[in-house]
């Protein structure tokens, strides 16, 4: 059975503080890792990784993949107030029919 | 604009009554998705369409149907075998027209029951 894992489960920073939150799966026949934000209602899109090693990057926010490990992290440097959310991370296998969720990383950035 | 668009945003019931939420999108996609969300928890995928006039069950698809007539509109209904139907429903087709890959989101419709 696929699985998605994503610690911690929470998480509270104050602004300007740098987190990393990490996303490990099990699933046959990967095809992708995908992370959303989820602050109140529909999830945003944020990054896709399919190759080891590359590092997507927008702004202050950047991932990474190890293919090898079968994880994910989600980094976010000089956090503001209007990070806090939820972050989703989400497998796709090459013979799957949907994408499969963590439950997610709640994050609240404090002033 | 191209979108995904659910209603209602919100919507009570009482026990022992069935209710529909609507999904409709304008993206021209073969795909649709349904999936439920608790609080704390992720995403759980209910049913998905991969054309029109055809679906598949999901993860959670008990206590819920769905139909696929057209292929702008996926509306999912919630049944009153569904024992714990109180949740948060999203509906998303593929971002690409594809399948599966990045998801692109309607709002949400928020259920509650009394």
């Amino acid at each position: 059975e696929d699985k998605v894992v994503q610690s911690p489960l929470s998480l509270v920073v104050h602004e300007g503080d740098t987190v990393t939150l990490n996303c490990s799966y099990e699933v046959t026949n990967f095809r992708s890792l995908l992370w959303y934000k989820q602050e109140k209602k529909a999830p945003t899109f944020l990054f896709m990784l399919t190759s080891s090693g590359i590092e997507k990057k927008s702004g202050r926010l950047s991932s990474i993949l190890d293919k090898k490990e079968l994880f994910s992290i989600l980094n976010i440097t000089a956090t503001q107030t209007g990070d806090s959310a939820v972050y989703l991370c989400a497998v796709e296998a090459n013979s799957g029919y949907a994408l499969n969720f963590g439950k997610g990383t709640s994050l609240l950035v404090t002033p | 604009d191209g979108g995904i668009t659910q209603s209602p945003k919100y919507l009570f019931r009482k026990e022992g009554q069935n209710v529909t939420l609507s999904c409709e999108q304008n993206l021209n996609h073969d795909a649709m998705y349904w999936y439920r969300q608790d609080p704390g928890q992720g995403l759980r995928l209910i049913y998905y369409s991969q054309i029109v006039n055809d679906f598949q069950k999901g993860d959670i698809a008990e206590g819920y149907s769905v139909s696929r007539e057209k292929k702008e509109s996926f509306p999912l209904t919630v049944t009153s075998a569904q024992k714990n139907p109180t949740a948060f429903y999203l509906c998303a087709t593929p971002s690409g027209g594809g399948n599966t890959g990045e998801l692109f989101f309607g709002e949400g419709s928020r259920l509650t029951v009394l």
